[in-house]
This record gives structure tokens, C-alpha cells and sequence, in this order.
């Protein structure tokens, strides 16, 4: 079955900067990616995801990048705020069961400090 | 608001008794999902049912069950539950039945506490 790895764990940055979060998947056969962000006390919520026939994809402050050949792909965010603090999470097709479902990183807290 | 509601919010319980956790799907979807939430196993998938049938089956426990319903919400069963069942429960749905390739809308969870 697929195994998606997460990283960092936890990332600190100033209000303004930049934030990337990586995940690495097993499967060749994953084609589809999506981000979930979590706030406190709230259920995952999905943030941006992309497909395997696209290399990028964005949305205002928030990019996902794809690279099939090294299994990887990335969450950008551009000129974080406060409010973008909670944890990621990535996710990857698990091709091992019935249907498929999907398989979810460890997840990354962000903290943005003002 | 994602569309996707849980009942209770919140549960407390004792080891070896049994609840049930109550999913309705936001209008329209006919797959809803169950995850655990836990500090040391991040989320993970117990099972997904399609117009009231079961499509995959993940991590789920034998004390554990579930079933959709011809409105399609769904209930999570947890029997002879044990301190280790302490978790974040939560429900997602999606329109169709390929829980791999399509957005999966999740609700704000149930938190169960087994003392």
C-alpha cells in the first residue's frame, strides 16, 4: 500500500515569509494529492489539491508543486499571516484496498508569528 | 462550514461500554468516510460506505462497526471500548465513490474520552 512521509514536523516563521511543507509518497501510481489544513477544535479542511498531469497549481497565497519522477510534492504559502497557523496535513491514494482511500502524512503544525 | 455534521460533539465514557457516533453527509454526497484522530497515529481511515454499502475497509477493529442508512447518514459503532479508543472521530463524505480521486468534505469531528 501507499506511504506518504511529511516534513517538517512543526515550522516556525515570521508573519510575511514563506512556508513550505514536503511529502514524499511510495506508489507510482498516486495521481491525485490534496492538502488539508486543521485548525484548532475543527475538522481537516481542504486547502488546494492537484493531479498528476499538472506540475502546479496555485491559489492566491497557497501552491502546490508535483514532481512525479522523485514522488514528491510540496505545499507553498506565500506571505503567511497569523491566521494561516494549524496543521497540515498532505494525503496520497491507497491503491491497496477495495476502492482506494486516501493515506494522510503525520501532518506539519505551522505557527506564524506576528 | 464544510456541510458534513457529527453528533455529540463530545462523549465521555467508561472502558467496556459501547456508543455510537452519527454522521450526515452534506446534501447530495452518497460516500461518507470514518477516520481516527490520535496524537501518536495522525489520521487515519477506518471505513467508507457508498449508497448504504461498505466500498473499503481500512484500519478498523473488530469491536468497531458501522453502516449507512437508506438517508444516507451513517453511525459508527464502538464496543467494549478500552483507554486506547480515546480519540478524535471524525466523518467526511463526497459525491461519488472513488474516495481516492475526489474531495472528501470532513465534519468537525467527535471527541471520545474512555475513562
Amino acid at each position: 500500500g501507499e506511504n506518504v512521509e511529511q516534513h517538517p514536523s512543526t515550522l516556525s516563521v515570521q508573519e510575511g515569509d514563506s512556508a513550505v511543507i514536503k511529502c514524499t509518497y511510495s506508489d507510482s501510481a498516486s495521481n491525485y494529492f490534496p492538502w488539508y489544513k486543521q485548525e484548532l477544535g475543527k475538522g481537516p479542511q481542504l486547502i488546494i489539491d492537484i493531479r498528476s498531469n499538472v506540475g502546479e497549481k496555485k491559489d492566491q497565497r497557497i501552491a502546490v508543486t508535483l514532481n512525479k519522477t522523485a514522488k514528491h510534492f510540496s505545499l507553498h504559502i506565500t506571505e503567511t499571516q497569523p491566521e494561516d497557523s494549524a496543521v497540515y496535513f498532505c494525503a496520497a491514494p491507497n491503491y491497496g484496498g477495495s476502492q482506494g482511500n486516501l493515506i494522510f502524512g503525520k501532518g506539519t503544525k505551522l505557527s506564524v508569528k506576528p | 462550514d464544510s456541510g458534513v455534521t457529527q453528533t455529540p460533539k463530545h462523549l465521555i465514557t467508561a472502558t467496556g461500554q459501547r456508543v455510537t457516533l452519527r454522521c450526515s453527509p452534506r446534501s447530495g454526497d452518497l460516500s461518507v468516510y470514518w477516520y481516527q484522530q490520535s496524537l501518536d497515529q495522525g489520521l487515519q481511515f477506518l471505513i467508507q460506505y457508498y449508497n448504504g454499502e461498505e466500498r473499503a475497509k481500512g484500519n478498523i477493529l473488530e469491536r468497531f462497526s458501522a453502516q449507512q442508512f437508506p438517508d444516507l447518514h451513517s453511525e459508527l459503532n464502538l464496543s467494549s471500548l478500552e483507554l486506547g479508543d480515546s480519540a478524535l472521530y471524525f466523518c467526511a463524505s463526497s459525491v461519488g465513490g472513488s474516495g481516492s480521486l475526489e474531495t472528501q468534505y470532513f465534519g468537525p469531528g467527535t471527541r471520545l474520552l474512555v475513562l
